[in-house]
């Protein structure tokens, strides 16, 4: 199994509405990290989850929270977003935390925030 | 931080013809990673290749560190080609641990194959 898993696909959520995405991931990496990428630019990191410690992009707002609930699962929780928040969510996984080498992306979540 | 440049933006191709893209990165990294975005979102891991020379099918990759380039190569480029080509990389920086990594993305080449 070579593969990163992300659920939902497609979210519509209003600005008062509190969601979660979900990862997942079981080829035994030890990093995990969230991507925000808006339409027609690259990805930007937000979260990385490697040895169950987490780094914080510090610019990402804190209506964004993630959870690593064990090893092979990462999800991001979301409270009170603003519609600038719409975007595509990826996660990924690496064997190891700063060398990932042959690093998984899953598909995304397409996030729109009325 | 880390500051990458990827040239050209934009590139259209006929069915069948070649291409060299390119990417130039402003400091020393253990880390550049190629990356094709596929219409639909998926960003596919082409190549990781801090350094060196890297073939797979049709597709190479060559990085000169020294230099701080990279190059991809795309010959006889199919339609299924077609996205956004990313190049990334990164660096621990001396502090260590978790939090030092940063994967830094270039704006990407967006290769349209035409049949």
């Amino acid at each position: 199994d070579t593969e990163v898993t992300q659920t939902p696909k497609h979210l519509v959520m209003g600005m008062t509405n509190k969601k979660s995405l979900k990862c997942e991931q079981h080829m035994g990496h030890r990093a995990m990290y969230w991507y925000k990428q808006k339409a027609k630019k690259p990805p930007e990191l937000m979260f990385v989850y490697s040895y169950e410690k987490l780094s914080i992009n510090e610019s990402v707002p804190s209506r964004f929270s993630p959870e690593c609930p064990n090893s092979s699962l990462l999800n991001l929780h979301l409270h009170a977003l603003q519609p600038e928040d719409s975007a595509l969510y990826l996660c990924a996984s690496s064997q190891e935390f700063g060398t990932p080498a042959g690093g998984y992306f899953g598909p995304g979540t397409r996030l729109t925030v009325l | 931080g880390i500051q990458v440049e990827q040239s050209p933006p934009d590139l259209i191709l006929q069915e069948g013809a070649n291409s060299t893209l390119r990417c130039n990165f402003s400091d020393s990294v253990n880390n550049l990673q190629w990356f094709h975005q596929n219409p639909w979102g998926q960003l596919i891991n082409l190549f990781y290749i801090p350094s060196g020379t890297k073939q797979n099918g049709r597709l190479s990759a060559t990085t000169v560190a020294t230099e701080r380039y990279s190059l991809l190569y795309i010959s006889s480029s199919q339609t299924t080609d077609s996205g956004v080509y990313f190049c990334a990389v990164g660096r621990v920086n001396d502090s260590g641990g978790a939090g030092s990594y940063q994967l830094t993305f270039g704006k990407g080449t967006k290769l349209s194959v035409i049949p």
